[in-house]
């Protein structure tokens, strides 16, 4: 069946490291896969997306990467900051009949101490 | 300024009591989602609309009910039947792939 799912619930960094946010999927027919970030008490937000002929997609401080060999996603954020705790969530898109499905995992906390 | 409203932030339910949830978006998106969002949790899906005047059940239905009568609006209604109604009730919509979330709804039953 459908499965997205997280390596580690919580994260705890200091200010100024590199984290990795690590996600397993089990549907190797997926299109698309995109990281949410969010707040506590807010929306998720957009942070990167990465097709799945892909497997590698920069932006700004962020990295996403993807391997179809072991159905793995990662979000690297460099120089972690405060600002950066929350928690994070990848989604993956199935296209049905035009319809795009997002299945999300249950999510990791990013907590980043000064 | 563009992007999706939902209302109320906070909203109190005695139980049997019917509500409906806000959801308005301006970005022009066919597409719009609603997700029930629990404690720890991920998102799961309740309902969406491709097309106005158009909606389809999503993973946990029951005891919710939507409309889509203006591509700018997709009202929630969270009914009597639904057994556990507190949540987070979060509003998206789409064009293309990516899924724009609006600032989400806390529903309490009290």
């Amino acid at each position: 069946g459908e499965n997205v799912g997280l390596h580690l619930p919580t994260l705890s960094v200091q200010e100024g490291d590199n984290s990795i946010i690590n996600c397993a999927y089990s549907n190797s027919a997926s299109d698309y896969f995109i990281w949410y970030k969010q707040e506590s008490g807010k929306g998720p937000q957009f942070i990167i997306d990465i097709r799945s002929n892909m497997d590698k997609r920069q932006g700004q401080r962020v990295t996403v990467l993807l391997n179809k060999t072991v159905k793995h996603l990662s979000l690297q954020i460099a120089a972690t900051q405060p600002g950066d705790s929350a928690v994070y969530f990848c989604a993956e898109i199935h296209m049905n009949t035009g319809f795009q499905k997002l299945v999300f995992g249950t999510g990791t906390r990013l907590l980043v101490s000064p | 300024d563009g992007g999706i409203t939902q209302s109320p932030k906070y909203l109190f339910r005695k139980e049997g009591q019917n509500v409906t949830l806000s959801c308005e978006q301006n970005l022009n998106h066919d597409a719009m989602y609603w997700y029930r969002q629990d404690p720890g949790q991920g998102l799961r899906l309740i309902y969406y609309s491709q097309i106005v005047n158009d909606f389809q059940k999503g993973d946990i239905a029951e005891g919710y009910s939507v409309s889509r009568e203006k591509k700018e609006s997709f009202p929630l209604t969270v009914t009597s039947a639904q057994k556990n109604p507190t949540a987070f009730y979060l509003c998206a919509s789409s064009r293309v792939q990516e899924q724009f979330f609006g600032p989400g709804t806390r529903l309490t039953v009290l």
